[in-house]
């Protein structure tokens, strides 16, 4: 079967990191571009990151320079390492799986359930 | 705001079909880049339902149709059923490749 499912939100303070993790079955994280998705509460859809198959990374303007994206490619696995958190950034995270259906990095077919981010100040 | 403009809501009655704007600019839409569109039922995983302006996943029912034109894009729903109340999104492309979506639609059965 083939699915994405999330892990590592939680409650964090202001200015504070977290990770996220991203655990894939059913097809390698490193042949496709996988990217994070973010919904904060009562808001869209916000794409925030890429990473190719060939390693290049891209970011939303909005956590460029705060967020990383990375992947174990061994374990399967994608991340998002977090820092410096702020208050708009509480948000449900989710992994997707794009580019099997776009030239592009979007056209995401394969979605994790989410895990929950909350920023306290 | 978002960079792709989707009205807030539509409705429909049962069997009815219903529509979806999204507007983008020449710098999206406008430029070539080919439309997706999702359904997000709350508290599930957004499902992809139509990608590359008109195209269909395997296993998205033919009620779900999708278009193109200009700078603007639209999904339709034909066959209105009760668990198509949902919200909807397109998303696009930005210069350099950059994932764009619109703000969402909700859409009621009535």
């Amino acid at each position: 079967e083939v699915r994405l499912e999330e892990s590592g939100g939680g409650l964090v303070q202001r200015g504070g990191s977290l990770r996220l993790s991203c655990e894939a079955s059913g097809f390698t994280v490193s042949s496709n571009s996988m990217s994070w998705v973010r919904q904060a509460p009562g808001k869209g859809l916000e794409w925030i990151s890429v990473i190719y198959s060939g390693e290049i990374t891209n970011y939303a303007d909005s956590v460029k320079g705060r967020f990383t994206i990375s992947r174990h490619n061994s374990k399967n696995m994608l991340f998002l390492q977090m820092n410096g958190l702020r208050l708009e950034d509480t948000a449900v995270y989710y992994c997707a799986r794009g580019g099997v259906y776009s030239t592009g990095p979007g056209a995401f077919d394969i979605w994790g359930q989410g895990t929950m981010v909350t920023v306290s100040s | 705001q978002s960079v792709l403009t989707q009205p807030p809501s539509v409705s429909g009655a049962p069997g009815q079909r219903v529509t979806i704007s999204c507007t983008g600019s020449s710098s999206h839409i406008g430029a070539g880049n080919v439309v997706q569109w999702y359904q997000h039922r709350p508290g599930r995983a957004p499902r992809l339902l139509i990608y590359s302006d008109t195209q269909r996943p395997s296993g998205v029912p033919d009620r779900f149709s999708g278009s193109k034109s200009g700078t603007s894009a639209s999904l339709a729903i034909t066959g209105l059923q009760a668990e198509d109340e949902a919200d909807y999104y397109c998303q696009s492309y930005d210069s350099g490749l950059y994932v764009v979506f619109g703000g969402g639609t909700k859409v009621t059965v009535l």
